[in-house]
């Protein structure tokens, strides 16, 4: 199983911050890596597909990018309505697997 | 509008079974995989079980596999996750998901004495 190392766990940010969440796969995994946001009781929402790909509806602050192993997510001018907790998913080989989140707060 | 909507939670005694449904409409469910996914209380998100299109494969993670079992019917759009011998640590939050884009709201399962 390929495994996803997420990191930080949590974050700390001001209104207007650009923050980074990085992920290591523990193979390559050829680009496909989704990025989520998640709010408390609510289903996770794809924000990113394929490393750099925005999903429909998502805000051009965020943005991904990164190849074989090594893999980023920022969001630029962080917005309240951007408190979440953010995980990585890789989906190039079954069984999927999940980074272990990254809890972001207001600073 | 894609819609999945998830049903069949509950609270479920360890060893017992339990089989979720959902529903799914705004698209053309047959020509698409089927993916369920979990979440613990408080903890990260688990791949449970996924479904060719076709439901002529399906795959599973060691934690579940020989235990749950996914299954679609085509004709009526909508997927299942059929769950035998459930243990304490099979408390989550279920989700269907098609693509990993479109979620379901998510169905609670409590197993517990």
């Amino acid at each position: 199983d390929i495994q996803m190392t997420q990191s930080p766990p949590s974050l700390s940010a001001s209104l207007g911050d650009k923050v980074t969440i990085t992920c290591q796969a523990s193979q390559n995994i050829n680009k496909y890596i989704a990025w989520y946001q998640q709010k408390p009781g609510k289903a996770p929402r794809q924000l990113i597909r394929y490393t750099s790909t925005l999903v429909s509806g998502t805000p051009s602050r965020f943005s991904g990018s990164g190849s074989g192993r090594d893999y980023s997510f920022s969001i630029s001018n962080v917005e309240s309505e951007d408190i979440a907790s953010y995980y990585c998913l890789q989906y190039d080989n079954l069984p999927w697997t999940f980074g272990g989140g990254t809890k972001l707060e207001l600073k | 509008e894609v819609q999945l909507v998830e049903s069949g939670g509950g609270l479920v005694q360890p060893g017992r079974s339990l089989k979720l449904s959902c529903v799914a409409s705004g698209f053309t469910f047959n020509n698409y995989w089927m993916t369920w996914i979990r979440q613990a209380p408080g903890k990260g998100l688990e791949w449970v079980a996924s479904i060719t299109n076709t439901g002529g494969s399906t795959y599973y993670p060691d934690s579940v596999k020989g235990r749950f079992t996914i299954s679609r019917d085509n004709a009526k759009s909508t997927l299942y996750l059929q769950m035998n011998s459930l243990r304490s640590e099979d408390t989550a939050t279920y989700y269907c998901t098609r693509d990993g884009n479109y979620w379901g709201q998510g169905v609670m399962v409590t197993v517990s004495s």
